[in-house]
């Protein structure tokens, strides 16, 4: 079955260090991908997303971009914040019929920055 | 401005004692989901209503079970809740089932003793 796999967390940076956290897939098909972020005590949040190949998406100075080739989505920043310091969730849209599409989530990364 | 309510934001429970999660919603959406989620694993999707129609995933236990009364609210029944049920759950909503764009609420942390 369609399945997400992320880097093992966690990422511990200094300020305006450059950030990449490693996303891979399992999937038939070309599913939509995701990366969702969840701040400390609040839900999941829509960081960014691409639905085909070679898409890029971006979103407050984060990119990933859509890898058929290598069935990967990693995401980047060339400078993080203390602010940044969350858990990051990379995940794929798999369709269905009958209104049974649903999204299927990696295990989440935490990122912690250091000022 | 909160979009996706749950409540209560900690839940204890004892072994084998019946227990509901609830959820609300502001945002008119038709569908409404529940992940659990425990810790440093990926959220497991459990079930979700599109609408009224409701769509069980084939792995989730019996002891499980959903209700949505109306649009703006869904509630997760565990029937009898083990240790292993502890995790935090989340409810999630969206426009509809194909763009993958969740709004999720922030959690209900399950404890069970």
């Amino acid at each position: 079955g369609n399945s997400v796999t992320q880097m093992e967390g966690p990422v511990t940076l200094s300020e305006e260090a450059f950030l990449t956290i490693n996303c891979t897939y399992t999937a038939t098909g070309y599913p939509s991908l995701f990366w969702y972020v969840q701040y400390p005590g609040e839900g999941l949040q829509l960081l960014l997303k691409a639905t085909k190949a070679d898409d890029k998406g971006s979103n407050k100075g984060f990119e990933a971009t859509y890898r058929k080739e290598t069935t990967s989505f990693h995401l980047e920043k060339g400078s993080v914040q203390v602010s940044d310091s969350a858990v990051y969730f990379c995940a794929l849209f798999q369709h269905g019929s009958s209104n049974t599409g649903k999204l299927i989530f990696g295990q989440g990364t935490t990122l912690q920055v250091k000022p | 401005d909160a979009m996706v309510i749950q409540n209560p934001r900690y839940q204890v429970t004892q072994f084998g004692k019946p227990v509901t999660l609830s959820c609300s919603q502001t945002l008119n959406h038709n569908v409404m989901y529940w992940y659990q989620q425990k810790s440093s694993q990926a959220p497991k999707l459990l079930f979700h209503y599109y609408d009224k129609d409701f769509n069980n995933e084939a792995d989730t236990p019996d002891n499980f079970q959903s209700r949505r009364p109306n649009t703006s609210f869904c509630f997760l029944d565990i029937r009898s809740p083990g240790l292993g049920d502890a995790a935090m759950y989340l409810c999630a909503t969206s426009r509809d089932t194909t763009g993958g764009k969740l709004f999720f609420g922030s959690g209900t942390q399950l404890s069970v003793l």
